[in-house]
């Protein structure tokens, strides 16, 4: 079974400070590790992914996220926060075997001006 | 930039009515799946579809569920007979072929469903 874990609901910090959405993650084998921001009445918008390779990850919108086997973590991080990064992030993952993600409950981020 | 659109964006029901949830994947796209959230909770996997019919299904989508593709553009979810603890938001997804495994999934605005 494959489960992920974002263990806060909520993430406050103010523009141009950097920001972290934690991500942990359990899955037999080497995970696929995605992110996905939901904004408000929109759909799921992927950010980026970890196939493979690098730890580090860049992905759309000046975000990056690092993959470290030991700690079973995909964090999520941009240097500089925008206001208009408020949104709420999701982690998933995916057994190499399976193309059926599972994704965490969900991260509000929120950017104070 | 192409995306999955959803019809319609908000659908109210009164239970035991059917529904159809209807979905335009990206064009090129060959894997179709359905998900739903709901409210305060985390997006949960219904089906996958490929190659006109069902890859994979979780144990939510029971025999209330059916899929199809009646087109060359269409995905549809329909629920037979629906429950107060279906109303959710439904998205739809779609990824190319090839080695999918490696390939997001690129979601549409979903449908909320609302069932009274």
């Amino acid at each position: 079974a494959q489960s992920v874990a974002q263990p806060e609901d909520q993430v406050n910090v103010a523009e141009g400070n950097p920001l972290t959405v934690k991500c942990t993650y359990s899955v037999s084998g080497n995970p696929y590790l995605f992110w996905y921001v939901q904004y408000p009445n929109r759909g799921l918008q992927f950010l980026l992914k970890y196939i493979t390779g690098d730890n580090l990850v860049k992905g759309s919108y000046g975000f990056e996220a690092e993959f470290n086997k030991s700690q079973t973590s995909f964090h999520l991080k941009k240097p500089s926060a925008l206001v208009s990064d408020s949104a709420l992030y999701f982690c998933a993952v995916r057994n190499r075997g399976s193309y059926i993600p599972t994704f965490g409950r969900g991260t509000s981020l929120i950017v104070h001006p | 930039e192409p995306e999955v659109t959803q019809t319609p964006s908000h659908q109210v029901t009164q239970m035991g009515q059917e529904v159809i949830l209807r979905c335009v994947p990206i064009s090129n796209h060959l894997y179709f799946y359905w998900y739903r959230q709901i409210l305060g909770q985390k997006v949960e996997f219904l089906v996958s579809f490929y190659n006109n019919e069902i890859s994979e299904k979780s144990e939510i989508f029971d025999d209330q569920f059916s899929v199809e593709r009646p087109d060359g553009s269409n995905f549809t979810l329909k629920i037979r007979s629906t429950k107060l603890e279906d109303s959710a938001m439904y998205f739809c997804a779609s990824s190319e072929a090839g080695t999918s495994g490696r390939r997001e999934q690129f979601f549409g605005p979903g449908t909320r469903l609302t069932v009274l």
